[in-house]
């Protein structure tokens, strides 16, 4: 596509349950990144894929967060059993390759644990 | 403290005057990137900088990496140039580990 979509735009989901986001990134951008943005703070990196490498993980904030890309295709962000701090905008970015800039963010996800 | 840290925290300008926001930070750096954040949370990438100033229509971005400081100026300033201006650095060759400014909210009246 044109952009980076991001699905759903909008999730408000019940404390425990778990809640899927997706990213589907420009077509030929080998570099995926996701990005959190609590209320009023900085954006926070949580995880990166680079081609078929094998992802950097070291952003998630505990173990119920995990990710998933399909080649350089798209990607889920899966969060198990939601708190309220997981509250946030989850924001996706692509680049043709890391470091190349032609970094594109998507218009995210809102997620409200409730 | 902050790694990276804009100012101001909050600007409101009049339609028509040059604006300047700035973005300091205390890491070594390869890259420093300008986002511009729109209400609803999508963010567009406005310039990527390792050294001295890029220009994109009404938007001029300098670095001086010695004093470890960015600005971000617009030229006559119009109320769509109304967002949440985020400065973020890559501390490293090569990371995409960046770290990001709080961001400088922006409003320009008409």
């Amino acid at each position: 596509g044109a952009g980076v979509s991001q699905s759903p735009s909008n999730k408000v989901t019940e404390k425990g349950k778990d809640v899927e986001l997706r990213c589907d990134p420009i077509s030929g951008h080998t570099a995926l990144y996701w990005y959190r943005q609590r209320l009023g703070q900085g954006l926070e990196f949580l995880i990166y894929f680079q081609g078929n490498s094998a992802p950097d993980k070291s952003g998630l904030p505990s173990d119920r967060f995990s990710a998933e890309r399909t080649g350089e295709s798209v990607s889920t962000l899966t969060i198990q059993r939601t708190q309220q701090e997981d509250s946030a905008v989850y924001l996706c970015a692509s680049s043709p390759r890391q470091g190349a800039g032609g970094y594109t963010f998507g218009s995210g996800t809102r997620l409200t644990v409730v | 403290k902050n790694e990276v840290e804009q100012s101001p925290q909050n600007l409101t300008a009049q339609e028509g005057e040059f604006i300047t926001i700035n973005c300091s930070y205390s890491v070594g750096i390869s890259a420093l990137h300008w986002l511009q954040q729109h209400p609803g949370g999508g963010i567009v990438s406005l310039f990527m900088l390792s050294s001295g100033k890029k220009k994109h229509g009404r938007l001029i971005a300098t670095i001086n990496i010695q004093e470890k400081h960015s600005s971000l100026h617009i030229t006559a300033s119009h109320p769509r140039d109304s967002a949440v201006y985020i400065c973020a650095v890559s501390p490293h060759s090569g990371t995409y580990k960046y770290i990001f400014g709080t961001g400088t909210r922006l409003k320009v009246l008409a």
